[in-house]
């Protein structure tokens, strides 16, 4: 089965540091992962995603992630936290493994990120 | 920019009451989920939903669960009888194709509290 874990449910940094939210997946198949952010009383709304193009995806409000098939990771980072980053993120993968129609999502726990000012 | 909507944004139901969860997907898509999030627990699959029939279910989703598009634009989610366990975050999503690499857009969920 497939499966993805965030570590730390909560992280918490200055404006301006380095945001590193860190997410390891488990798949038996090359996965196909995604990173989503939700917003305080709004959807999740995709941040950005990997289907085994470029190992350094780039996303919206300039974060981006990598993936690293040595280490099963798909860390999502942006080099200057804003204010306006404070929200949750989840790491998802698709389930290629549990063939059905519709490529359900599998999530991550998710990690909700504070930013100081 | 298209979104996926959903009503209402909070419901309070005693338990063994039906409740009835509203979405309307993107137009032009094809494919339809329902997810729910357990407070503190993760984002959970529950169906989806293709060409007017269950493409595919989780455990979760037993005889208490049924989905329905009932006109071109709603796509709804009934609990027969709602148990405690059921309050939860549900959220829709709709995709344009289905696959594997394509991209699910969420609406902003319906928060279900069984009392």
């Amino acid at each position: 089965a497939q499966s993805v874990t965030q570590l730390g449910s909560h992280v918490s940094v200055s404006e301006g540091a380095l945001v590193l939210l860190r997410c390891n997946y488990s798949s038996s198949v090359p996965p196909y992962l995604f990173w989503y952010v939700q917003y305080p009383n709004q959807g999740l709304q995709l941040l950005l995603k990997y289907t085994s193009a470029a190992t350094l995806v780039k996303g919206i409000n300039g974060f981006e992630a990598e993936f690293k098939k040595s280490e099963t990771s798909f860390h999502l980072t942006k080099p200057s936290a804003h204010m306006s980053d404070a929200a949750e993120y989840f790491c998802a993968v698709s389930d290629r493994v549990n063939v059905g129609q519709g490529g359900k999502l599998i999530f991550g726990q998710g990690t909700e990120l504070s930013v100081k000012p | 920019e298209p979104e996926v909507t959903q009503t209402p944004s909070h419901q309070v139901t005693q338990m063994g009451q039906e409740v009835i969860l509203r979405c309307v997907p993107i137009s032009n898509h094809l494919y339809f989920y329902w997810y729910r999030q357990i407070l503190g627990q993760k984002v959970e699959f529950l169906v989806s939903f293709y060409n007017n029939e269950i493409s595919e279910k989780s455990e979760i989703f037993d005889d208490q669960f049924s989905v329905e598009r009932p006109d071109g634009s709603n796509f709804t989610l009934k609990i027969r009888s709602t148990k405690l366990e059921d309050s939860a975050m549900y959220f829709c999503a709709s995709s344009l194709t289905g696959g594997y690499t394509d991209t699910q857009y969420f609406g902003p969920g319906t928060r279900l509290t069984v009392l």
